[in-house]
């Protein structure tokens, strides 16, 4: 039972670079969120998304794009790195019944 | 928005002993206040939640408390273990069902070290 699954575990992009964190649940959640992770400040909602099509804005989407085109998946595209985003990426799904959000392990990814 | 602060930042007890973590948060609006537990190298695990028209939810030595009127909300851990040792994360948020349980405000997160 795999969950949630994040993939690269770690990546170092250059200033200016581009990229796609992935992410694939297996429990059949309509809902699926990319939270990132700064020491000594907790977790920040980046994007989330009800269901396949529907992608809406976090607390700090800038920066960042999304797309859903299956229940699955929900990608996480970085356009024009920077270091500000050096950061640790969590995927998060749920579902309506409860508040319960299930994550992945992380992407950590570090800009230079 | 919502704004959750959580203390302390670290908390170091002996095997056995007690553990609280306090967060408080701005909005009076928010009604669902979950507790996370993340282990190194791991994303975050849901160990309790506590919904706004309770005050006081107990799961095992794991227990939660609110007060909606202050605005704050605690977690305690009894007879604590080494496995405990972990980081702690309160969060905050007006559910109202779908997708609104997922969008929370994060407290900074405590690291608690159990000592053997």
């Amino acid at each position: 039972n795999a969950g949630v699954t994040q993939t690269p575990k770690f990546r170092i992009l250059k200033i200016g670079q581009s990229m796609t964190l992935q992410c694939t649940q297996d429990m059949n959640h309509n809902y699926m969120y990319w939270y990132r992770q700064d020491p000594g400040m907790g977790l920040k909602l980046i994007y989330y998304s009800v269901g396949a099509g529907i992608t809406d804005k976090g607390e700090v989407p800038n920066g960042y794009n999304v797309s859903r085109s299956t229940t699955e998946d929900f990608p996480l595209r970085l356009e024009l790195a920077a270091p500000s985003q050096t950061s640790v990426y969590f995927c998060a799904s749920s579902t309506a019944r409860t508040g319960e959000l299930f994550f992945g392990e992380g992407s950590r990814l570090t800009v230079l | 928005g919502e704004n959750v602060e959580q203390h302390p930042s670290t908390l170091s007890v002996q095997e056995g002993d007690s553990a609280v973590i306090k967060c408080t948060y701005s909005d009076s609006a928010s009604n669902y206040f979950p507790w996370y537990k993340q282990e190194l190298g791991k994303g975050p695990q849901l160990i309790i939640d506590i919904r706004s028209n309770v005050g006081e939810k107990k799961d095992q030595r794991i227990a939660v408390t609110l007060n909606k009127t202050a605005k704050h909300f605690s977690l305690h851990i009894t007879e604590t273990q080494p496995e405990d040792s972990a980081v702690y994360f309160c969060a905050a948020t007006r559910g109202a069902g779908g997708t609104s349980y997922g969008k929370l405000t994060f407290g900074q997160g405590t690291i608690l070290t159990v000592h053997p």
